[in-house]
């Protein structure tokens, strides 16, 4: 079955960076498009960042341009998220997600159980 | 942008209570809406695609309507495992993603 596992959360100083991972299994991941979507504790879904199969497409929220950085590498099944200049802001359980597995380009249809990363 | 409303942003139901969520975006999305529900410490799960499609596996009290800005979420049935948080999501070309705020159903 789909799994996605995500690492790298912890606990990081304010201007520190930190990497997050997402390992895929249980399908082919390199015909999946993979996001990233935080919840700070107590709050709503926000998504992050957005890397197509191929790694043609990259996109972020406003809020992580310039900050964060999205990427993968399908020989490993893996896609990660560079975090840099963090803030208590980015205090959050990040999510890896995939969208269009079945579904429509938009349609997250496969979660991960969420890495938390604290910024204090 | 595109804004996402929620409402209510909380309700109180009895099982077997018919609840209804609405979602509310700002311009139209034609049918690009998704609902998920969230359970404390857990990923979302996927309910509605597109506006109306059930996902599979989802217990069929669930249902989704709507197109252009308004859309519905619709339990016809309250049970108590179906208390969460349930959230709206668009999609499209323009403005990629976004969730609405989310909707806390509790149990009366």
């Amino acid at each position: 079955q789909v799994q996605l596992v995500e690492s790298g959360g912890g606990v990081v100083q304010p201007g520190g960076s930190l990497r997050l991972s997402c390992a895929g299994s249980g399908f082919t991941f390199s015909r999946e498009a993979i996001n990233w979507v935080r919840q700070a504790p107590g709050k709503g879904l926000e998504w992050v960042a957005h890397i197509s199969h191929d790694r043609v497409q990259k996109f972020h929220v406003d809020s992580v341009k310039g900050r964060f950085s999205i990427s993968r590498d399908n020989s490993k099944n893996t896609v990660s998220l560079q975090m840099n200049s963090l803030t208590p802001e980015d205090t959050a359980f990040y999510f890896c997600a995939i969208t269009g597995y079945s579904h429509g380009w938009g349609v997250f249809e496969h979660w991960g159980q969420g890495s938390l990363v604290i910024v204090s | 942008d595109i804004q996402m409303t929620q409402s209510p942003p909380s309700l109180s139901a009895s099982v077997g209570d018919r609840v209804t969520i609405t979602c509310r975006a700002s311009q139209d999305i034609s049918h690009y809406l998704n609902w998920y529900q969230q359970k404390p410490g857990k990923a979302p799960r996927l309910l509605i695609y597109d506006a109306s499609n059930v996902q599979t596996g989802v217990p069929s009290r669930f249902s989704g309507s709507g197109s252009g800005t308004d859309f519905t979420l619709t339990i016809s049935s309250l049970e108590p495992e179906d208390i969460a948080t349930y959230y709206c999501q668009l999609y499209d070309n323009a403005h990629l993603f976004s969730f609405g705020p989310g909707t806390k159903v509790e149990i009366k």
